[in-house]
């Protein structure tokens, strides 16, 4: 079984200041983690993901996730927020089951100028 | 571009109509998806399609059925629509090669409204 949380569904920044949003992940076996993105009135769409191998991962637009292993963590940042990156964010996670992605119930960025 | 894409992108229909929501893709993926999306509940698997012969429930399927009429196009239908089926839905793809990692590719969604 897989769970993901996100906390806070609601996460409030200046332009410029630093973007952190959380995900914490509950996986039977080795898992891979997702960080996915939605636009207003789009689609999800892939920031970046961990498979296997180093444990910083880099994404589009400046973003980066780490994953901590012993923190079941898998927190997103970016170090300066542009109005842009106003959307609600995804985390996800896979493993075990060959097809399932178990989402969070997403964060919602907003960007204050 | 590959992609995914979905028929219609609004609909607004009443309870007890029928009503089929299409996904075509030409990223030659084998896998394909549909959620459902709610706020504040993220996004909730609906059914799931290894391939043409090959359809699975997800964790929400009761009033929902789907179709595979091809590698590329995979229909849900709602066969009685009742208000609380009103959600923004999104067909996805992935490889099988890419095993457990299944990393997704999602379409741009369809908002249902059932009066």
């Amino acid at each position: 079984a897989q769970s993901v949380t996100q906390l806070g569904s609601h996460v409030s920044v200046s332009e410029g200041a630093l973007v952190l949003l959380r995900c914490n992940y509950s996986s039977s076996v080795p898992p891979y983690l997702f960080w996915y993105v939605q636009y207003p009135n789009q689609g999800l769409q892939l920031l970046l993901k961990y498979t296997t191998g180093a444990t910083l991962v880099k994404g589009i637009n400046g973003f980066e996730a780490e994953f901590k292993k012993s923190e079941t963590s898998f927190h997103l940042t970016k170090p300066s927020a542009h109005m842009s990156d106003a959307a609600e964010y995804f985390c996800a996670v896979s493993g075990g089951s060959n097809y399932k992605l178990t989402f969070g119930k997403g964060t919602l960025l907003t960007v204050n100028p | 571009d590959a992609d995914v894409t979905q028929t219609p992108r609004n609909r607004i229909t009443k309870t007890g109509k029928r009503i089929m929501l299409e996904c075509s893709q030409t990223k030659g993926h084998d896998r394909m998806y549909w959620y459902r999306q709610d706020p504040g509940l993220g996004l909730r698997l609906i059914y799931y399609s290894f391939d043409v012969k090959d359809i699975n429930k997800g964790e929400i399927s009761d009033g929902y059925s789907v179709s595979r009429q091809a590698q590329a196009k995979f229909s849900l239908s709602l066969e009685s629509a009742i208000p609380n089926q009103t959600a923004l839905y999104f067909c996805a793809t992935s490889r099988s090669d890419r095993g457990i990692y299944n990393e997704q590719f999602f379409g741009p969604g369809t908002r249902l409204t059932v009066l």
